[in-house]
């Protein structure tokens, strides 16, 4: 069965500081997609990022970038230029091939020092 | 991307009661998914919600406790029953709607006392 690990619960960034999220995953497929989410305080799942893994490009989003590791099976997200509204659990995701359900890691928080 | 209306935002319900949540999509969607996150955890599906078929369940979770209906392309419900305090979650509704994509509900803050 497919896992996502998030060895970091919790982390935390000077504003304007590039601050780094680990993901890892197991799986045996090899065309799948992974997601990074933020959930903020008011709930709300907000897609941050998306990367294809038959894409080698590591996605990008603005002032948030993945690298994505295939081989090792590394999925980290990376936030530069922090701002204080990028205080929120994140949570990386994979997307079965089958079934197209997502299955989340245990999140980690971050939080954002002025 | 598609817009969700997820409701109630939060309910306090008593034990041995049932609570239905409805989630309302502004576009037809396929698949739906419910899932439950436990405070201070990560998001655990529930099951998958397919128009005109029975909803598949995740190893843990049976029809009895969580069933689900979902009449049409647009809409889905899901009942927690015979609450109890370990049902006090946040459950969140989500449809694949982009290109390998996902929105999520603004969730339901359920507690039970």
């Amino acid at each position: 069965a497919q896992t996502v690990t998030q060895s970091q619960p919790e982390m935390s960034v000077q504003e304007a500081e590039t601050v780094t999220l680990s993901c890892t995953y197991d799986t045996s497929e090899s065309d799948y997609y992974l997601f990074w989410y933020k959930q903020p305080p008011s709930r709300q799942m907000i897609l941050v990022i998306r990367q294809e893994a038959y894409k080698q490009q590591n996605a990008t989003e603005n002032r948030f970038s993945v690298n994505f590791q295939k081989a090792a099976k590394s999925f980290s997200l990376k936030i530069s230029d922090s701002q204080l509204g990028d205080a929120a659990m994140y949570f990386c995701a994979y997307r079965t091939p089958q079934g197209g359900k997502l299955i989340f890691g245990q999140g980690t928080e971050l939080s954002v020092k002025p | 991307s598609a817009v969700i209306s997820q409701k109630p935002s939060r309910d306090i319900c008593q034990r041995g009661t049932s609570l239905t949540i409805q989630c309302q999509v502004d576009s037809q969607v396929t698949m739906m998914f419910w899932y439950r996150q436990q405070p201070g955890q990560s998001l655990t599906l529930i099951a998958t919600a397919n128009q005109g078929s029975e909803a598949t369940y995740e190893s843990g979770f049976v029809i009895d406790k969580f069933p689900i209906s979902r009449p049409n392309l647009t809409f889905s419900t899901l009942t927690v029953s015979n609450l109890s305090p370990e049902d006090s979650s946040i459950y969140l509704c989500s449809v694949a709607d982009q290109p390998y994509g996902y929105t999520f509900g603004s969730g339901t803050r359920l507690t039970v006392v």
